[in-house]
C-alpha cells in the first residue's frame, strides 16, 4: 500500500530565509509524487511533480524537491521565502488514486 | 482557460434536505473524482470515475452518490445530508495516465445544520 507522511504541520519562517517542508513517502513501486500549494479560499495548484526522469525536480515560484529512494523522501525546499508563500503545502503519491499527506501549513514572518 | 468549476462555492442548509454540488471540466479528461478537506485530516477521495458511465467508491462514500452521464460532468449527490458531512468539498480532473496531476476546482464549503 502507499502512503505519504508529512513530518511537519506547521512550519514557520521569515521573509528571505529557506523553506524545507519535510515528506516521507511509502510506495511498493517506484513512485509518482506531487506536490500541491492550497491558498486560502482556493482550490489546489500543483507546485511540481516527480516521474521518475530527474531526482531534483524543479516546481513553480522557485520551488524544488528531491526525490531520494534510499531515505524515501521527497522535501519540498525554496532558498528564499516570500510573504506570498503563506499557504498549505500538500504532499501526494499517485499509484492508481492520488493519496495526500494531513498537509503542511507554511507561516512567512516579515 | 482550462477550468474545472464547482457549484455553488458555498451553502448552508439543514439535515435532510438533498443538495448536489455540481463539477464540470472543459479539458475533456477522462477521470474525475471529488474529495473532502477536514482540518487536520487532509484531503479524502469520495468517489471517482474514469470514464462516461464508470464509477468507484473512494475512501469515504458513505452518504454520498454520484453520476457521470456526460464526461465534462461529475455532479455529487448528498440525498440526505447530515452534519459530518459538513465540510469543505473539492472536484478534480486529469487524463487516465500514470504520473498526470488533477486539475482541482475551487472547492465548496457545505454546512448542514
Amino acid at each position: 500500500a502507499q502512503s505519504v507522511t508529512q513530518l511537519d504541520s506547521h512550519v514557520s519562517v521569515s521573509e528571505g530565509t529557506p523553506v524545507l517542508l519535510r515528506c516521507n513517502y511509502s510506495s511498493s513501486y517506484s513512485p509518482s509524487l506531487f506536490w500541491y500549494v492550497q491558498h486560502p479560499n482556493k482550490g489546489l495548484q500543483l507546485l511540481l511533480k516527480y516521474t521518475s526522469a530527474a531526482t531534483l525536480v524543479k516546481g513553480i515560484n522557485g520551488f524544488e524537491a528531491e526525490f531520494k529512494k534510499s531515505e524515501t523522501s521527497f522535501h519540498l525546499t525554496k532558498p528564499s521565502a516570500h510573504m506570498s508563500d503563506a499557504a498549505e503545502y500538500f504532499c501526494v503519491v499517485k499509484g492508481g488514486n492520488l493519496i495526500f499527506g494531513k498537509g503542511t501549513k507554511l507561516s512567512v514572518k516579515p | 482557460e482550462a477550468q474545472v468549476t464547482q457549484n455553488p462555492r458555498y451553502l448552508i442548509t439543514v439535515t435532510g434536505k438533498k443538495l448536489t454540488v455540481t463539477c464540470s471540466q472543459n479539458m475533456n479528461h477522462e477521470y474525475m473524482s471529488w474529495y473532502r478537506q477536514d482540518p487536520g485530516l487532509g484531503l479524502r477521495q469520495i468517489y471517482y470515475s474514469m470514464n462516461v458511465e464508470v464509477t468507484d467508491k473512494g475512501d469515504v462514500p458513505e452518504g454520498y452518490k454520484v453520476s457521470r452521464k456526460e464526461k465534462r460532468n461529475f455532479p455529487l449527490i448528498l440525498e440526505s445530508p447530515s452534519p459530518n458531512q459538513t465540510s469543505l468539498y473539492f472536484c478534480a480532473s486529469s487524463t487516465y495516465r500514470n504520473n498526470q496531476p488533477q486539475h482541482f476546482g475551487d472547492g465548496t464549503r457545505l454546512s448542514i445544520l
